[in-house]
Protein backbone atom coordinates (compact mmCIF):
# COMPACT_ATOMS: atom_id res chain seq x y z
CA UNK A 1 0.00 0.00 0.00
CA UNK A 2 1.22 3.39 -0.99
CA UNK A 3 1.77 5.60 2.04
CA UNK A 4 3.84 8.28 4.11
CA UNK A 5 4.59 6.71 7.58
CA UNK A 6 5.21 9.40 10.42
CA UNK A 7 6.73 8.28 13.98
CA UNK A 8 5.94 8.60 16.85
CA UNK A 9 2.00 9.66 16.12
CA UNK A 10 1.71 11.42 19.65
CA UNK A 11 4.83 12.46 21.93
CA UNK A 12 5.06 14.96 24.78
CA UNK A 13 8.39 15.97 26.09
CA UNK A 14 10.16 18.76 28.12
CA UNK A 15 11.63 21.66 27.13
CA UNK A 16 15.24 21.07 26.10
CA UNK A 17 15.07 17.58 25.20
CA UNK A 18 16.11 16.39 21.72
CA UNK A 19 13.90 14.53 19.60
CA UNK A 20 13.27 13.73 15.90
CA UNK A 21 10.09 13.01 14.65
CA UNK A 22 10.90 9.74 11.20
CA UNK A 23 9.23 10.30 8.17
CA UNK A 24 9.22 7.63 5.54
CA UNK A 25 7.32 6.82 2.24
CA UNK A 26 7.49 3.88 -0.34
CA UNK A 27 5.94 5.66 -3.60
CA UNK A 28 10.13 6.46 -4.79
CA UNK A 29 8.87 10.13 -4.49
CA UNK A 30 11.73 12.62 -4.98
CA UNK A 31 9.61 15.90 -3.03
CA UNK A 32 8.83 15.73 0.88
CA UNK A 33 8.19 18.23 3.23
CA UNK A 34 7.60 18.91 6.45
CA UNK A 35 4.09 20.95 7.67
CA UNK A 36 2.95 22.42 11.18
CA UNK A 37 -1.19 22.79 11.51
CA UNK A 38 -2.48 25.06 14.51
CA UNK A 39 -5.65 26.12 14.49
CA UNK A 40 -6.57 29.05 12.32
CA UNK A 41 -3.21 29.15 10.52
CA UNK A 42 -3.76 25.95 8.12
CA UNK A 43 -0.70 24.16 7.47
CA UNK A 44 2.57 26.16 7.71
CA UNK A 45 5.63 24.70 5.68
CA UNK A 46 8.71 24.26 7.94
CA UNK A 47 11.47 22.70 5.54
CA UNK A 48 11.25 20.84 2.18
CA UNK A 49 13.57 18.70 0.29
CA UNK A 50 13.28 18.17 -3.77
CA UNK A 51 15.59 15.13 -3.84
CA UNK A 52 18.33 13.39 -1.86
CA UNK A 53 21.03 15.87 0.06
CA UNK A 54 18.25 18.72 -1.60
CA UNK A 55 17.01 20.43 1.43
CA UNK A 56 15.25 24.03 1.86
CA UNK A 57 13.71 26.29 4.23
CA UNK A 58 9.97 26.78 3.85
CA UNK A 59 8.18 29.67 6.04
CA UNK A 60 8.57 28.56 9.40
CA UNK A 61 12.08 26.69 10.02
CA UNK A 62 13.21 28.06 12.90
CA UNK A 63 14.19 25.65 16.09
CA UNK A 64 13.74 22.75 13.16
CA UNK A 65 16.45 20.74 11.33
CA UNK A 66 15.94 17.86 8.33
CA UNK A 67 18.08 15.78 6.90
CA UNK A 68 17.41 13.56 3.55
CA UNK A 69 20.09 10.96 3.11
CA UNK A 70 17.86 8.38 1.49
CA UNK A 71 14.97 9.04 -1.12
CA UNK A 72 12.52 7.30 1.09
CA UNK A 73 13.31 9.08 4.47
CA UNK A 74 12.88 12.63 5.73
CA UNK A 75 13.25 12.96 9.63
CA UNK A 76 12.55 16.25 11.36
CA UNK A 77 15.06 17.27 14.61
CA UNK A 78 13.94 19.78 17.10
CA UNK A 79 17.38 19.88 18.62
CA UNK A 80 15.92 22.03 21.66
CA UNK A 81 12.37 22.14 21.76
CA UNK A 82 10.02 24.86 23.07
CA UNK A 83 6.18 25.10 23.89
CA UNK A 84 5.48 27.05 20.77
CA UNK A 85 6.60 24.19 18.89
CA UNK A 86 3.65 22.49 20.27
CA UNK A 87 1.73 21.75 17.60
CA UNK A 88 0.18 18.86 14.87
CA UNK A 89 3.16 17.95 12.51
CA UNK A 90 2.73 16.21 8.86
CA UNK A 91 4.57 15.07 6.36
CA UNK A 92 4.02 14.70 2.91
CA UNK A 93 5.66 13.77 -0.31
CA UNK A 94 4.73 14.25 -3.88
CA UNK A 95 5.61 12.95 -7.13
CA UNK A 96 8.18 14.80 -9.82
CA UNK A 97 10.49 16.98 -8.17
CA UNK A 98 8.53 20.01 -7.35
CA UNK A 99 6.70 22.41 -9.74
CA UNK A 100 8.35 19.99 -12.15
CA UNK A 101 4.88 17.25 -11.09
CA UNK A 102 1.41 18.13 -11.20
CA UNK A 103 0.40 15.86 -8.68
CA UNK A 104 -0.83 16.30 -5.37
CA UNK A 105 0.50 15.77 -1.88
CA UNK A 106 0.21 12.22 -0.02
CA UNK A 107 0.47 13.10 4.01
CA UNK A 108 0.94 11.22 6.73
CA UNK A 109 -1.19 10.27 9.64
CA UNK A 110 0.36 13.32 11.67
CA UNK A 111 2.33 13.25 14.89
CA UNK A 112 0.92 15.47 17.69
CA UNK A 113 4.02 16.95 19.65
CA UNK A 114 3.18 18.80 23.76
CA UNK A 115 6.16 20.69 24.91
CA UNK A 116 5.76 21.72 28.57
CA UNK B 1 3.57 35.76 -2.82
CA UNK B 2 0.87 33.49 -2.97
CA UNK B 3 -2.02 33.48 -0.97
CA UNK B 4 -4.83 31.66 0.07
CA UNK B 5 -8.32 32.99 1.77
CA UNK B 6 -11.10 30.59 3.13
CA UNK B 7 -13.49 33.35 4.54
CA UNK B 8 -15.76 31.13 6.32
CA UNK B 9 -14.36 29.14 8.85
CA UNK B 10 -17.22 27.05 9.60
CA UNK B 11 -20.68 25.82 7.50
CA UNK B 12 -23.46 24.48 8.37
CA UNK B 13 -25.83 22.41 6.40
CA UNK B 14 -28.38 19.52 6.72
CA UNK B 15 -27.77 16.55 4.92
CA UNK B 16 -29.13 16.50 1.34
CA UNK B 17 -29.01 20.07 0.65
CA UNK B 18 -25.86 21.58 -1.23
CA UNK B 19 -22.90 22.69 0.11
CA UNK B 20 -20.31 24.69 -0.87
CA UNK B 21 -17.15 25.92 0.54
CA UNK B 22 -15.48 29.01 -0.79
CA UNK B 23 -11.58 29.59 -1.62
CA UNK B 24 -10.07 33.05 -3.76
CA UNK B 25 -6.47 32.50 -4.19
CA UNK B 26 -3.30 34.79 -4.98
CA UNK B 27 -0.35 33.66 -7.44
CA UNK B 28 2.09 34.86 -9.66
CA UNK B 29 0.90 32.85 -13.71
CA UNK B 30 -0.99 29.82 -14.06
CA UNK B 31 -2.30 28.19 -10.68
CA UNK B 32 -2.41 24.93 -9.82
CA UNK B 33 -5.00 24.42 -7.47
CA UNK B 34 -6.16 21.71 -4.40
CA UNK B 35 -8.85 20.89 -2.52
CA UNK B 36 -7.74 18.44 0.92
CA UNK B 37 -10.13 16.95 3.41
CA UNK B 38 -9.00 15.80 6.83
CA UNK B 39 -11.07 13.54 9.29
CA UNK B 40 -10.48 14.19 12.99
CA UNK B 41 -7.04 12.31 13.73
CA UNK B 42 -6.22 11.90 10.54
CA UNK B 43 -3.93 13.45 7.58
CA UNK B 44 -4.97 15.00 4.99
CA UNK B 45 -6.67 13.63 1.96
CA UNK B 46 -6.37 14.72 -1.47
CA UNK B 47 -9.99 15.56 -2.93
CA UNK B 48 -9.27 16.67 -6.80
CA UNK B 49 -7.32 19.74 -8.46
CA UNK B 50 -7.38 22.55 -11.24
CA UNK B 51 -4.31 22.41 -13.43
CA UNK B 52 -5.83 23.23 -16.74
CA UNK B 53 -8.11 22.54 -19.44
CA UNK B 54 -12.30 22.35 -18.44
CA UNK B 55 -13.08 25.00 -15.21
CA UNK B 56 -15.19 22.65 -13.43
CA UNK B 57 -13.38 19.62 -12.01
CA UNK B 58 -14.63 16.26 -10.77
CA UNK B 59 -13.21 14.62 -7.89
CA UNK B 60 -13.94 12.15 -5.08
CA UNK B 61 -16.35 11.65 -2.86
CA UNK B 62 -18.55 13.72 -4.82
CA UNK B 63 -17.18 16.81 -4.65
CA UNK B 64 -16.89 19.10 -7.51
CA UNK B 65 -15.08 22.44 -8.12
CA UNK B 66 -15.50 25.33 -10.17
CA UNK B 67 -12.21 27.56 -11.37
CA UNK B 68 -13.07 31.47 -12.14
CA UNK B 69 -9.76 33.06 -13.03
CA UNK B 70 -11.82 36.52 -13.23
CA UNK B 71 -12.80 36.00 -9.56
CA UNK B 72 -9.21 34.33 -8.44
CA UNK B 73 -11.57 31.70 -6.85
CA UNK B 74 -11.92 27.89 -6.45
CA UNK B 75 -15.15 26.87 -4.72
CA UNK B 76 -15.72 23.38 -3.50
CA UNK B 77 -19.52 22.18 -4.40
CA UNK B 78 -21.25 18.67 -3.68
CA UNK B 79 -25.17 18.84 -4.70
CA UNK B 80 -26.31 16.64 -1.82
CA UNK B 81 -24.26 17.14 1.51
CA UNK B 82 -24.11 13.62 4.03
CA UNK B 83 -23.23 13.54 7.14
CA UNK B 84 -20.14 11.63 6.68
CA UNK B 85 -18.72 14.85 4.98
CA UNK B 86 -18.32 16.38 8.27
CA UNK B 87 -14.48 17.13 8.01
CA UNK B 88 -12.14 19.99 8.26
CA UNK B 89 -10.84 20.99 4.17
CA UNK B 90 -8.26 22.67 3.44
CA UNK B 91 -7.43 24.66 -0.15
CA UNK B 92 -4.56 25.29 -1.61
CA UNK B 93 -2.49 26.92 -4.19
CA UNK B 94 0.73 26.78 -5.88
CA UNK B 95 2.47 28.61 -9.43
CA UNK B 96 2.62 26.74 -12.53
CA UNK B 97 6.43 27.66 -12.26
CA UNK B 98 6.98 27.40 -8.30
CA UNK B 99 7.23 24.27 -6.15
CA UNK B 100 5.70 25.37 -2.67
CA UNK B 101 2.17 25.21 -2.20
CA UNK B 102 0.66 27.23 0.13
CA UNK B 103 -3.17 26.14 1.99
CA UNK B 104 -5.84 28.30 3.43
CA UNK B 105 -6.97 28.41 6.94
CA UNK B 106 -9.30 25.45 6.28
CA UNK B 107 -13.17 25.53 6.27
CA UNK B 108 -14.51 23.16 9.23
CA UNK B 109 -18.22 21.74 7.21
CA UNK B 110 -20.52 19.97 9.77
CA UNK B 111 -23.66 18.54 8.07
CA UNK B 112 -26.60 17.61 10.65
CA UNK B 113 -28.36 14.78 9.85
Amino acid sequence: EAQVTQNPRYLITVTGKKLTVTCSQNMNHEYMSWYRQDPGLGLRQIYYSMNVEVTDKGDVPEGYKVSRKEKRNFPLILESPSPNQTSLYFCASQPGQGWMGTGELFFGEGSRLTVL
Amino acid sequence: AQSVAQPEDQVNVAEGNPLTVKCTYSVSGNPYLFWYVQYPNRGLQFLLKYITGDNLVKGSYGFEAEFNKSQTSFHLKKPSALVSDSALYFCAVRGSNDYKLSFGAGTTVTVRA
